[in-house]
Protein backbone atom coordinates (compact mmCIF):
# COMPACT_ATOMS: atom_id res chain seq x y z
CA UNK A 1 0.00 0.00 0.00
CA UNK A 2 1.06 3.49 -0.98
CA UNK A 3 2.31 5.44 1.67
CA UNK A 4 3.04 9.11 1.03
CA UNK A 5 4.13 11.41 3.80
CA UNK A 6 4.92 15.18 3.61
CA UNK A 7 7.18 16.79 6.09
CA UNK A 8 6.94 19.56 7.88
CA UNK A 9 3.25 19.39 8.47
CA UNK A 10 3.23 23.56 8.91
CA UNK A 11 6.11 25.87 7.69
CA UNK A 12 5.93 29.78 8.78
CA UNK A 13 8.43 32.25 6.21
CA UNK A 14 9.24 35.98 5.99
CA UNK A 15 8.29 37.00 2.82
CA UNK A 16 11.21 36.61 -0.03
CA UNK A 17 12.39 33.53 1.69
CA UNK A 18 13.09 30.45 -1.04
CA UNK A 19 11.94 27.40 0.56
CA UNK A 20 12.07 23.88 0.16
CA UNK A 21 8.55 21.27 0.89
CA UNK A 22 9.21 17.64 1.16
CA UNK A 23 7.46 14.19 -0.17
CA UNK A 24 8.38 10.79 0.33
CA UNK A 25 6.74 7.62 -0.97
CA UNK A 26 7.25 4.40 0.25
CA UNK A 27 6.55 1.91 -3.82
CA UNK A 28 8.28 3.45 -6.46
CA UNK A 29 6.10 2.20 -8.89
CA UNK A 30 4.60 5.21 -9.63
CA UNK A 31 3.12 6.86 -12.82
CA UNK A 32 3.88 10.25 -12.31
CA UNK A 33 3.56 12.84 -9.16
CA UNK A 34 1.59 15.99 -8.96
CA UNK A 35 1.92 18.88 -6.89
CA UNK A 36 -1.38 20.76 -5.74
CA UNK A 37 -2.28 24.03 -3.98
CA UNK A 38 -5.18 24.63 -1.73
CA UNK A 39 -6.75 27.21 0.07
CA UNK A 40 -8.74 26.89 2.63
CA UNK A 41 -12.08 25.77 2.32
CA UNK A 42 -11.37 25.70 -1.63
CA UNK A 43 -10.86 23.09 -4.11
CA UNK A 44 -7.53 21.61 -5.43
CA UNK A 45 -5.15 23.66 -7.94
CA UNK A 46 -2.44 21.57 -9.90
CA UNK A 47 1.04 23.06 -9.90
CA UNK A 48 3.36 20.85 -11.67
CA UNK A 49 3.48 17.37 -13.01
CA UNK A 50 6.23 15.08 -13.04
CA UNK A 51 6.04 11.90 -15.18
CA UNK A 52 7.77 9.06 -13.64
CA UNK A 53 10.70 9.17 -16.75
CA UNK A 54 11.18 13.05 -15.92
CA UNK A 55 13.50 14.36 -13.15
CA UNK A 56 12.29 17.81 -12.70
CA UNK A 57 9.85 20.45 -13.15
CA UNK A 58 9.64 23.92 -13.47
CA UNK A 59 6.50 26.62 -13.92
CA UNK A 60 7.54 30.60 -12.77
CA UNK A 61 8.91 30.37 -9.07
CA UNK A 62 7.88 26.93 -8.49
CA UNK A 63 10.37 24.03 -9.35
CA UNK A 64 9.61 20.44 -8.66
CA UNK A 65 11.99 17.28 -8.70
CA UNK A 66 11.55 13.81 -8.55
CA UNK A 67 13.80 10.47 -7.29
CA UNK A 68 11.65 7.68 -7.85
CA UNK A 69 14.82 5.04 -6.78
CA UNK A 70 14.59 7.12 -3.45
CA UNK A 71 11.25 7.49 -3.45
CA UNK A 72 11.49 11.47 -2.99
CA UNK A 73 10.23 15.06 -4.37
CA UNK A 74 10.49 18.00 -3.33
CA UNK A 75 9.21 21.52 -4.20
CA UNK A 76 11.18 24.67 -4.43
CA UNK A 77 9.59 27.77 -3.80
CA UNK A 78 12.13 30.77 -4.75
CA UNK A 79 11.00 34.54 -3.44
CA UNK A 80 7.85 33.49 -1.87
CA UNK A 81 5.43 35.70 -1.43
CA UNK A 82 2.28 36.05 1.20
CA UNK A 83 0.08 35.16 -1.73
CA UNK A 84 1.76 32.13 -1.76
CA UNK A 85 -0.01 31.59 1.67
CA UNK A 86 -1.97 27.82 0.99
CA UNK A 87 -2.20 24.01 1.96
CA UNK A 88 0.69 22.08 -0.47
CA UNK A 89 -0.27 18.77 -1.60
CA UNK A 90 1.76 15.86 -3.12
CA UNK A 91 0.34 12.87 -4.75
CA UNK A 92 1.70 9.85 -6.55
CA UNK A 93 -0.46 8.14 -9.33
CA UNK A 94 -1.59 4.37 -9.31
CA UNK A 95 -4.52 4.06 -10.52
CA UNK A 96 -5.89 6.48 -7.92
CA UNK A 97 -4.14 9.56 -6.53
CA UNK A 98 -2.48 8.80 -3.25
CA UNK A 99 -1.68 11.84 -1.07
CA UNK A 100 0.26 13.10 1.85
CA UNK A 101 -1.06 15.15 4.52
CA UNK A 102 0.37 18.42 3.15
CA UNK A 103 2.34 21.07 4.03
CA UNK A 104 0.50 24.31 5.52
CA UNK A 105 2.57 26.89 4.24
CA UNK A 106 2.43 30.68 5.74
CA UNK A 107 4.60 33.82 4.00
CA UNK A 108 4.40 36.46 6.53
CA UNK A 109 4.75 39.97 4.89
CA UNK B 1 -12.37 26.81 -21.35
CA UNK B 2 -14.82 26.31 -18.32
CA UNK B 3 -13.48 23.97 -14.93
CA UNK B 4 -14.82 20.94 -13.31
CA UNK B 5 -18.55 22.05 -11.25
CA UNK B 6 -19.71 20.66 -8.82
CA UNK B 7 -23.24 21.00 -7.14
CA UNK B 8 -24.36 21.60 -4.50
CA UNK B 9 -21.11 23.60 -2.87
CA UNK B 10 -22.80 22.92 1.02
CA UNK B 11 -24.80 20.82 2.00
CA UNK B 12 -26.37 19.76 5.84
CA UNK B 13 -28.14 16.38 5.95
CA UNK B 14 -29.40 14.34 9.25
CA UNK B 15 -28.14 11.16 10.14
CA UNK B 16 -29.91 8.38 8.47
CA UNK B 17 -30.63 10.15 5.12
CA UNK B 18 -29.23 9.74 2.13
CA UNK B 19 -27.84 12.19 -0.56
CA UNK B 20 -26.57 12.68 -3.98
CA UNK B 21 -23.57 14.69 -5.29
CA UNK B 22 -22.95 16.12 -8.89
CA UNK B 23 -19.86 16.38 -10.89
CA UNK B 24 -19.36 18.04 -14.58
CA UNK B 25 -16.04 17.00 -15.67
CA UNK B 26 -14.24 19.70 -17.87
CA UNK B 27 -15.61 19.20 -21.78
CA UNK B 28 -13.95 16.23 -23.37
CA UNK B 29 -13.06 14.65 -20.52
CA UNK B 30 -14.20 11.14 -20.01
CA UNK B 31 -12.49 10.08 -16.48
CA UNK B 32 -13.93 11.13 -13.16
CA UNK B 33 -12.64 10.56 -9.95
CA UNK B 34 -14.02 10.90 -6.34
CA UNK B 35 -12.28 11.68 -3.22
CA UNK B 36 -12.92 12.70 0.18
CA UNK B 37 -11.35 14.40 2.34
CA UNK B 38 -11.40 15.40 6.15
CA UNK B 39 -8.77 16.69 8.63
CA UNK B 40 -8.05 13.28 10.12
CA UNK B 41 -7.66 11.22 7.29
CA UNK B 42 -6.62 13.75 4.45
CA UNK B 43 -7.55 12.65 0.65
CA UNK B 44 -8.72 9.75 -0.09
CA UNK B 45 -10.10 8.06 -3.06
CA UNK B 46 -13.39 7.03 -3.38
CA UNK B 47 -13.86 5.48 -6.60
CA UNK B 48 -12.85 6.77 -10.43
CA UNK B 49 -15.52 6.51 -13.73
CA UNK B 50 -14.53 6.05 -17.27
CA UNK B 51 -16.77 6.00 -20.29
CA UNK B 52 -19.53 5.02 -17.59
CA UNK B 53 -17.59 2.18 -16.17
CA UNK B 54 -16.30 2.41 -12.81
CA UNK B 55 -12.79 0.91 -13.10
CA UNK B 56 -11.47 1.55 -9.56
CA UNK B 57 -13.16 1.44 -5.96
CA UNK B 58 -10.95 2.59 -3.15
CA UNK B 59 -11.66 1.24 0.69
CA UNK B 60 -15.10 2.62 1.62
CA UNK B 61 -18.55 1.05 2.66
CA UNK B 62 -20.90 -0.20 -0.24
CA UNK B 63 -23.32 3.12 1.10
CA UNK B 64 -20.94 5.09 -1.22
CA UNK B 65 -21.84 4.47 -4.60
CA UNK B 66 -21.28 6.56 -8.01
CA UNK B 67 -22.56 6.54 -11.77
CA UNK B 68 -21.62 8.46 -14.68
CA UNK B 69 -23.51 9.32 -17.44
CA UNK B 70 -23.29 9.50 -21.39
CA UNK B 71 -22.20 12.80 -20.86
CA UNK B 72 -19.49 12.07 -18.48
CA UNK B 73 -21.65 14.20 -15.90
CA UNK B 74 -21.19 11.72 -12.87
CA UNK B 75 -23.03 11.55 -9.30
CA UNK B 76 -22.08 9.77 -6.07
CA UNK B 77 -24.68 8.84 -4.05
CA UNK B 78 -24.20 8.23 0.13
CA UNK B 79 -26.72 6.34 1.41
CA UNK B 80 -27.66 5.79 5.41
CA UNK B 81 -25.73 8.78 6.47
CA UNK B 82 -23.26 9.29 9.53
CA UNK B 83 -21.80 11.47 11.50
CA UNK B 84 -18.56 10.60 10.04
CA UNK B 85 -19.22 11.10 6.47
CA UNK B 86 -19.25 15.01 7.12
CA UNK B 87 -16.47 15.75 4.67
CA UNK B 88 -15.71 18.23 1.69
CA UNK B 89 -16.20 15.77 -1.51
CA UNK B 90 -13.66 16.38 -4.26
CA UNK B 91 -14.26 15.32 -8.14
CA UNK B 92 -11.47 15.39 -10.45
CA UNK B 93 -11.69 15.18 -14.21
CA UNK B 94 -9.32 13.62 -16.72
CA UNK B 95 -9.12 13.32 -20.45
CA UNK B 96 -8.14 9.44 -19.77
CA UNK B 97 -8.24 7.00 -17.46
CA UNK B 98 -6.31 6.27 -14.44
CA UNK B 99 -3.45 3.62 -14.31
CA UNK B 100 -3.07 3.89 -17.96
CA UNK B 101 0.07 4.04 -20.14
CA UNK B 102 -0.50 7.82 -20.84
CA UNK B 103 -0.09 10.21 -18.26
CA UNK B 104 -3.29 12.12 -17.77
CA UNK B 105 -3.09 15.14 -15.74
CA UNK B 106 -6.23 15.61 -13.18
CA UNK B 107 -8.21 18.87 -12.18
CA UNK B 108 -10.03 19.36 -9.28
CA UNK B 109 -13.72 20.94 -8.87
CA UNK B 110 -14.41 22.77 -5.87
CA UNK B 111 -15.58 20.46 -3.88
CA UNK B 112 -19.06 19.76 -1.70
CA UNK B 113 -19.13 20.49 1.78
CA UNK B 114 -21.04 17.78 3.53
CA UNK B 115 -22.37 18.32 6.52
CA UNK B 116 -24.12 15.58 8.79
CA UNK B 117 -25.76 16.56 12.07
Amino acid sequence: KQEVTQIPAALSVPEGENLVLNCSFTDSAIYNLQWFRQDPGKGLTSLLLIQSSQREQTSGRLNASLDKSSGRSTLYIAASQPGDSATYLCAVSGYALNFGKGTSLLVTP
Amino acid sequence: KAGVTQTPRYLIKTRGQQVTLSCSPISGHRSVSWYQQTPGQGLQFLFEYFSETQRNKGNFPGRFSGRQFSNSRSEMNVSTLELGDSALYLCASSLGAAGSSKIYEQYFGPGTRLTVT
